[in-house]
């Protein structure tokens, strides 16, 4: 099974703040990777697709990027709403996986 | 709009069964991947199984293979997780999603909490 790991695992920043997460894979899964972003209580909400396409509504400042084996999802003006977890999915099996999160936190 | 309602959850002693469902609405159902992914307390998310528009290719996580059946009846706009012989490590909030033809998750339902305890 294809494996995929996110860094940091927690990050802690302030509102402005520009910040990154990186996911990586196992092996090459082209540019089949998703975003998500969970908050608390709530179901996980898919913010990128096909590793920089934008899902309809998410505000511009999210942006990924990436293929083969390295990601980065890209907060380029860290806003309140933002401070949650973000997960990191690969599509390229059929077996899928998913990172294993990225808390980002009030610094 | 797209709503997608799990049902079925509980406790359950060890070894026990459950069955969840997903009823979904808002879109045509037979014509998408269905997955189940769970997420147990405080750790994160894990996909458990999909299965293909028509039921005929499904795909488990090693975890689960042998004790979970995912299926699906399109005529009821529903799918169904079948989890049998569970154990304490199958305790998790399970979530229904309507995948894209290209296989990420779009659409999420709200979950179901399944708690495996004697």
């Amino acid at each position: 099974d294809i494996q995929m790991t996110q860094s940091p695992s927690t990050l802690s920043a302030s509102v402005g703040d520009r910040v990154t997460i990186t996911c990586r894979a196992s092996q090459s899964i082209s540019s089949w990777l998703a975003w998500y972003q969970q908050k608390p209580g709530k179901a996980p909400k898919l913010l990128i697709y096909k590793a920089s396409s934008l899902e309809s509504g998410v505000p511009s400042r999210f942006s990924g990027s990436g293929s083969g084996t390295e990601f980065t999802l890209t907060i380029s003006s860290l806003q309140p709403d933002d401070f949650a977890t973000y997960y990191c999915q690969q599509y390229n099996s059929y077996f899928r996986t998913f990172g294993q999160g990225t808390k980002v936190e009030i610094k | 709009e797209v709503q997608l309602v799990e049902s079925g959850g509980g406790l359950v002693q060890p070894g026990g069964s459950l069955r969840l469902s997903c009823a979904a609405s808002g879109f045509t159902f037979s014509s998408y991947w269905m997955s189940w992914v769970r997420q147990a307390p405080g750790k994160g998310l894990e996909w458990v199984a999909n299965i293909k528009q028509d039921g005929s290719e499904k795909y488990y996580v090693d975890s689960v293979k042998g004790r979970f059946t995912i299926s699906r009846d399109n005529a009821k706009n529903s799918l169904y997780l079948q989890m049998n012989s569970l154990r304490a490590e199958d305790t998790a909030v399970y979530y229904c999603a309507s995948d894209d033809s290209s296989g990420y998750s779009h659409y999420w339902g709200q979950g179901t909490l399944v708690t495996v305890s004697s």
